[in-house]
């Protein structure tokens, strides 16, 4: 079984759309996160939530909106798209947050902005 | 800031030993990790510093320097599935900040 899966696993679209990525892991965690992997291999936290609460914004666009249903999802919204937001977008869990919380992260989402 | 350096590339050779480095400058320390990320896949957990010293897991070790801001990842008896990117993070008060990985090259 998957411990921490996203759809879908490649998005092309126009800029200007909307689009949605979702996150579910089964895991049992408390803590979810979303990253940001630009075309550098840089690794950025933009969000993390925990018990459903945002915990950390970083300084993203508020074109990002996270929506956080329940414990076990984490989804990610984007409005109006724009070629810079081409990167790899990972969902992570940890068990809570704290320093020595191991992450877990899913497969990854592939988002070309043509 | 925080700032999070790593070297971009190294390359060895099967069945020897590499040290990847990372140093760190960030304004709290909770603790560093390493993960491993093959081309196309998502990272996963290797090691865990908070204290200073040495962390062994078979083949994999991680050295911490909370005082040098410092820390290594020692691969031995390479394989050439470790051919990958291995990325260095600092969790500082619940937040990760991540070294733009390094990308291990295993020669045969």
């Amino acid at each position: 079984d998957t411990a921490v899966s996203q759809t879908p696993k490649y998005l092309v679209t126009q800029m200007g759309n909307d689009k949605s990525i979702k996150c579910e892991q089964n895991l049992g965690h408390d803590t979810m996160y979303w990253y940001k992997q630009d075309s550098k291999k840089f690794l950025k936290i933009m969000f993390s939530y925990n018990n459903k609460e945002l915990i950390i914004n970083e300084t993203v666009p508020n074109r990002f909106s996270p929506k956080s249903p329940d414990k076990a999802h984490l989804n990610l919204h984007i409005n109006s798209l724009e070629l810079g937001d081409s990167a790899v977008y990972f969902c992570a869990s940890s068990q809570d947050l704290g320093g020595g919380e191991t992450q877990y992260f899913g497969p990854g989402t592939r988002l070309l902005v043509l | 800031g925080q700032n999070i350096d790593q070297p971009t590339e190294m390359t060895a050779t099967e069945g020897a030993i590499v040290q990847i480095n990372c140093t760190y400058q960030t304004s709290g320390f909770n603790g560093l990790f390493w993960y491993q990320q093959h081309a196309g896949e998502a990272p996963t957990f290797l090691s865990y510093n908070v204290l200073d010293g040495l962390e062994e897991k078979g083949r994999f070790s991680s050295f911490l320097s909370r005082s040098k801001g410092y820390s290594y990842l020692l691969l031995k008896e390479l394989q050439m599935k470790d051919s990958a990117s291995y990325l260095c993070a600092v969790n500082n008060f619940n937040k990760f900040y991540f070294g733009s990985g390094t990308k291990l090259n295993v020669k045969p």
